[in-house]
C-alpha cells in the first residue's frame, strides 16, 4: 500500500530565507508525487507534480520540488520564503499506470512565515 | 478559482439525520474524486467515479454513498450521521486518472 510521511508538523522560517517541507513515501511501484497548498478555509490548491524526467520539478508561485528515488524523498523548497506562502502544505502520492486517482496524503506541515 | 464547485459550503444537521453534498466538476473532467478531512484522521480519500461508474473506494463507511450523473455532477449521500462524521468534505475532479485533480473549496458538515 502507498503512504505519505511528512515528519514535521509545523515549519518556522523568516521571509527571505529559503524553505524545506520533507516528505518521504513509500510505493510498490513508480509513484506519482504531488504537492498541495491549503489556505484557511479553501480548498487545496495544486502546486507541482512528478511523474517522470527531471528529477527537479518546478510548480507555482516559485515553489520547486526534488525527487529522490533512492531516498524516496520528494522535499517541497524556495529560495526565498514570502509571508503569503504561510499555509498548510500537503504531499500526496498515487502509482503509475494504476489507472485512476487514489491520491494519498500525507498528514500536511503548516509552513510559517515571520516577517 | 479551482472550477470545481461544492455545495453547500456549510452544513449543519443533527445525529441520525441524511445529508446530501453535491460536486460540480470542471468542465471536461470525468473524475470525480471525494475525499474527507478531519483533524484527526486527515485528508483521506473516499471513492472515485469516473464517466458514471465507480473506480476506486477508499475508507468509506457502508452510511455513506455515492454517484455521478450523465452530467458529470456527484452526490455524496450521507446517512444515519455521528458526531464523528464533522469534517470538511472535498470533492476533486480530473480529465483522467493519473492526472493533477483540482479541489472545490469543500463542505463543511458539522453534526450536533
Amino acid at each position: 500500500a502507498q503512504s505519505v510521511a511528512q515528519p514535521e508538523d509545523q515549519v518556522n522560517v523568516a521571509e527571505g530565507n529559503p524553505l524545506t517541507v520533507k516528505c518521504t513515501y513509500s510505493v510498490s511501484g513508480n509513484p506519482y508525487l504531488f504537492w498541495y497548498v491549503q489556505y484557511p478555509n479553501r480548498g487545496l490548491q495544486f502546486l507541482l507534480k512528478y511523474i517522470t524526467g527531471d528529477n527537479l520539478v518546478k510548480g507555482s508561485y516559485g515553489f520547486e520540488a526534488e525527487f529522490n528515488k533512492s531516498q524516496t524523498s520528494f522535499h517541497l523548497k524556495k529560495p526565498s520564503a514570502l509571508v503569503s506562502d504561510s499555509a498548510l502544505y500537503f504531499c500526496a502520492v498515487t502509482q503509475w499506470g494504476t489507472g485512476f486517482q487514489k491520491l494519498v496524503f500525507g498528514t500536511g506541515t503548516r509552513l510559517l512565515v515571520s516577517p | 478559482d479551482s472550477g470545481v464547485t461544492q455545495t453547500p459550503k456549510h452544513l449543519i444537521t443533527a445525529t441520525g439525520q441524511r445529508v446530501t453534498l453535491r460536486c460540480s466538476p470542471r468542465s471536461g473532467d470525468l473524475s470525480v474524486y471525494w475525499y474527507q478531512q478531519s483533524l484527526d484522521q486527515g485528508l483521506q480519500f473516499l471513492i472515485q467515479y469516473y464517466n458514471g461508474e465507480e473506480r476506486a473506494k477508499g475508507n468509506i463507511l457502508e452510511r455513506f454513498s455515492a454517484q455521478q450523473f450523465p452530467d458529470l455532477h456527484s452526490e455524496l449521500n450521507l446517512s444515519s450521521l455521528e458526531l464523528g462524521d464533522s469534517a470538511l468534505y472535498f470533492c476533486a475532479s480530473s480529465v483522467v486518472g493519473d492526472t493533477e485533480a483540482f479541489f472545490g473549496q469543500g463542505t463543511r458538515l458539522t453534526v450536533v
